[in-house]
């Protein structure tokens, strides 16, 4: 099992609608969650951390973590053409592990 | 202006043949990580170095070498190169002596064709 897991999608959304991007990820002591955005050809640009449990909340984007099913996801509303790029999920490990492990990355699509 | 810079962007190479991939940052940070990216797989840590004169090993080394001689740069090295080393290379630096804040700075990225 990834320690970090995704869907690789495409996941196609129309514009105007609530995208949402998961992630699991594996029992290990984990202290910190993220969010990048990757468009393509370029390199990945941090959008979102969360630290606790619940919902933080960034202008369009909202990451939401559940420590206990091991799950965080993003959604973005009302998705614009120009969110269309690879959100990747990455986890920092801590507990002596220290690692700052991604997932392979979901590829949001998002059409006029 | 504050930003990790890699060279070459661009490199087609052949087997055996050594190269080196540059990576420097002006942000003075304490640690810096090479990434290959491929698809799929995501990014996965090649190595790192969280001060001068500290590198580790991340979870993919093989074939690779690296030195943090000075603050700013963290060259990768390819001493013989293989075609299964035809990636995406990123290189990251964070401001701490670890990633926890997630706050990667990362390069352009170099794209390594090896044949």
């Amino acid at each position: 099992q990834k320690e970090v897991e995704q869907n690789s999608g495409p996941l196609s959304v129309p514009e105007g609608a609530i995208a949402s991007l998961n992630c699991t990820y594996s029992d290990r002591v984990s202290q910190s969650f993220f969010w990048y955005r990757q468009y393509s050809g370029k390199s990945p640009e941090l959008i979102m951390s969360i630290y606790s449990n619940g919902d933080k909340e960034d202008g369009r984007f909202t990451a939401q973590l559940n420590k206990a099913s091991q799950y965080v996801s993003l959604l973005i509303r009302d998705s614009q053409p120009s969110d269309s790029a690879t959100y990747l999920c990455a986890v920092f490990f801590s507990g002596g592990y220290n690692k700052l492990i991604f997932g392979a990355g979901t590829r949001l699509a998002v059409h006029p | 202006e504050a930003q990790v810079t890699q060279n070459p962007r661009y490199l087609i190479t052949v087997t055996g043949k050594k190269l080196t991939v540059t990576c420097s940052q002006n942000m003075n940070h304490e640690y810096m990580s090479w990434y290959r990216q491929d698809p799929g797989l995501g990014l996965r840590q090649i190595y790192y170095s969280m001060n001068v004169e500290v590198t580790d090993k991340g979870d993919v080394p093989e074939g690779y070498k690296v030195s943090r001689k000075e603050k700013r740069n963290f060259p990768l090295i390819l001493e013989s190169p293989s075609p299964n080393q035809t990636s995406l290379y990123f290189c990251a630096s964070t401001p701490n002596a670890a990633p926890n804040t997630g706050e990667l700075f990362f390069g352009e990225g170099s794209r390594l064709t090896v044949l």
